[in-house]
């Protein structure tokens, strides 16, 4: 079975750079991962998507400052020059063969 | 412009039957390309996907709520519907509706908060 995990928590200053980690469980390779924020008491947007082989889609409005990729068993999410509105919950998702899935999630404090 | 909005009662009593509307605008529920998904959010908790449907018609579900989960939908009104059978307070929870381009789901409702109590 397809389990994604997260760190339940990260943290990093106004202004630096952080990246998070989505890791496919044992088995599972090569997927499609996309990543979502949820801002407090809001409900959650695309982010972006890393695409096997390489490619990636981004969500509307979606800033330059946010990239990443996957590959092999790991997905990640990087956010340079990080502000406070960049405060909030992410989560990756991808697809199972049951459907989709969708990790933890992860809880980032902007210091 | 893309969005979706959940509309449904706000409290219901265990037993009941939970019925959630999800209405689209700036796309159409026929396009082959397209479905909806609905995932929920306990409060406090992470995202869980409860299934989608596509506009072929095909459905999938979560194993662990199938038999209590229909989903329906009228293009003409551009409208997801779902029904979820004897409700439980471990229902309680921020219910979302989301579109599927493809494999990307790319953009969410504003969800709705379902109590049962």
């Amino acid at each position: 079975q397809l389990v994604l995990t997260q760190s339940p928590s990260a943290s990093a200053s106004l202004g630096a750079s952080v990246r998070l980690t989505c890791t496919l469980s044992s088995g599972h390779t090569n997927y499609a991962v996309a990543w979502h924020q949820q801002q407090p008491g809001k409900g959650p947007r695309f982010l972006m998507k890393f695409n096997v082989g390489g490619g990636q889609n981004r969500g509307d409005g979606t800033p330059d400052r946010f990239s990443g990729s996957s590959s092999g068993a790991e997905s990640y999410l990087i956010i340079s020059r990080l502000q406070s509105e960049d405060e909030a919950d992410y989560y990756c998702q991808t697809w199972g063969t049951g459907g989709v899935v969708f990790g933890g999630g992860t809880k980032l404090t902007v210091l | 412009q893309v969005t979706l909005k959940e509309s449904g009662p706000v409290l219901l009593k265990p037993s009941e039957t939970l019925t959630l509307t999800c209405t689209v605008s700036g796309f159409s529920l026929s396009d082959p390309r397209l479905g909806v998904a609905w995932i929920r959010q306990p409060p406090g908790k992470a995202l869980e996907w409860l299934g989608h449907i596509f506009s072929s018609g095909e459905q999938s579900f979560t194993t662990s709520l199938k038999s209590r989960l229909a989903f329906s939908r009228d293009a003409s009104k551009s409208q997801v519907v779902l029904m979820m059978t004897n409700v439980d307070p471990a229902d309680t929870a921020t219910y979302f509706c989301v579109r599927i381009d493809g494999i990307t789901l790319d953009y969410w409702g504003q969800g709705t908060l379902i109590t049962v109590s």
